[in-house]
This record gives C-alpha cells, structure tokens and sequence, in this order.
C-alpha cells in the first residue's frame, strides 16, 4: 500500500482561482516536503515542514501541516500560468532524512487562460 | 553554481547493454541519492549514500549498482539493461542535517529497447 497518497491525481483550474492539493500519510510523519516539477525538468523545492501545525508561504503557495502530523495541504491563492506542473510530495519518517524521501505519486496541474 | 549535474540527458539503449549514470554534485553535500520515475508511480530510491565509499539499497535495488568513490560524485550502473529499467533517472543530494533539503539533477531519461 501506498505510504504517502496525494490528492487530487490531476487538476484543471481557471488562471486566477485557488487550488488546494493534499498529501496523506498513513504513518506519522517526521517532516514533509513539497516540490515542483515542470514537464521534462527536475524538481524544485518548495517548502518544508516539520512541527505540527506549521505554516508557511512562499509567494502565492501555502503549505501547512496538521496537528498530527499525517496530512500536509498545499494551497495556491489567484493561480497563474507560471503554477503548472507537477506538485510532489515527500516524507522523512525518522529524524534527518539520510536514508531519503518517500514520495506520493504526484499531482498534475493545468492552468486553463 | 552548477548544483546537481546528470550525465547524460538521454540515452537508448538495447536490451543487455551497459551504462553508467554520472551524478556530480559541487556543494559539498554528504547524502546523495538516485530515484527513478515512472508514470503513475511518483519518485522511488534506487540507491543511496551518506558519505564517500559507503552504499546502501533503497526501495527498487535490483537490477543497478552503485559506487561512490568521490564524495562529489554518484555513479548508477546498469550490468545488464532491461526494458523494465526505462525510466527517468534522477539524482539528488543534500547536507547532514535534521530534514535538509534535497536538491535535485534534471534527469535522465533512458530508454530500453
């Protein structure tokens, strides 16, 4: 079974509306981590969160992590075509993460003009 | 600042030949990594290092190998290629740390035929 499962497998959304992604562990986690990939390239990171109930934002994405540590919402406020690609997930399950990520399968994005 | 540099970007290769996957890293990191990507199964470790000279098995093993005789640089062989192993290969590297953030090559895509 699949540890880390992300929701939704693909979205198509309006350029300018807001879009939520979800990442559900089926352990708890130690930290959670969000990237980027665009179509063909390799994937940028971005943001981390370890404590329960941390936040954080970069730009018009916000990503927070639940108080139990087994769900991570990745929020995008007033999409823009710039926001297409794929959003990963990954998990670390014990502390620091040297024996590498887990990650879920990955949610497409398309941002219709 | 080249980051993670993958070697090379594409290759076709025939069924029962051999290859080696070049992963250079110029950030001194510690950890480094080789996932593979197939559609709809997201990210998974091939192959993994915490430091120069020492390997070990991740989640999808069989079939490559790895060395790491330079702490900059990653190697992944292929003995024997089989069309199960097309994929896009990625590297990824980052420091000791609790939850550091990996940093990610662009990939190389493979293909067996």
């Amino acid at each position: 079974s699949q540890e880390l499962e992300q929701s939704p497998q693909s979205l198509i959304v309006q350029e300018g509306k807001n879009l939520t992604i979800n990442c559900t562990s089926s352990k708890t986690l130690y930290g959670l981590y969000w990237y980027k990939q665009k179509y063909g390239e390799g994937l940028i990171f971005l943001m981390m969160l370890q404590k329960g109930g941390e936040e954080k934002s970069h730009e018009k994405i916000t990503a927070k992590l639940d108080e139990k540590k087994q769900q991570s919402s990745l929020h995008i406020t007033a999409s823009q075509p710039s926001h297409a690609g794929i959003y990963l997930c990954g998990a670390t399950y014990s502390g620091g993460g040297a024996d590498g990520l887990t990650f879920g399968k990955g949610t497409h994005l398309i941002i219709q003009p | 600042n080249a980051g993670v540099t993958q070697t090379p970007k594409f290759r076709v290769l025939k069924t029962g030949q051999s290859m080696t996957l070049l992963c250079a890293q110029d950030m001194n990191h510690e950890y480094m990594y080789w996932y593979r990507q197939d559609p709809g199964m997201g990210l998974r470790l091939i192959h993994y290092s915490v430091g120069e000279g020492t390997t070990a098995k991740g989640e999808v093993p069989d079939g490559y190998n790895v060395s790491r005789l330079k702490k900059q640089n990653f190697l992944l062989g292929l003995e024997s290629a089989a069309p199960s192993q097309t994929s896009v290969y990625f590297c990824a590297s980052s420091a000791v740390g609790l939850n550091t953030e990996a940093f990610f090559g662009q990939g190389t895509r493979l293909t067996v035929v």
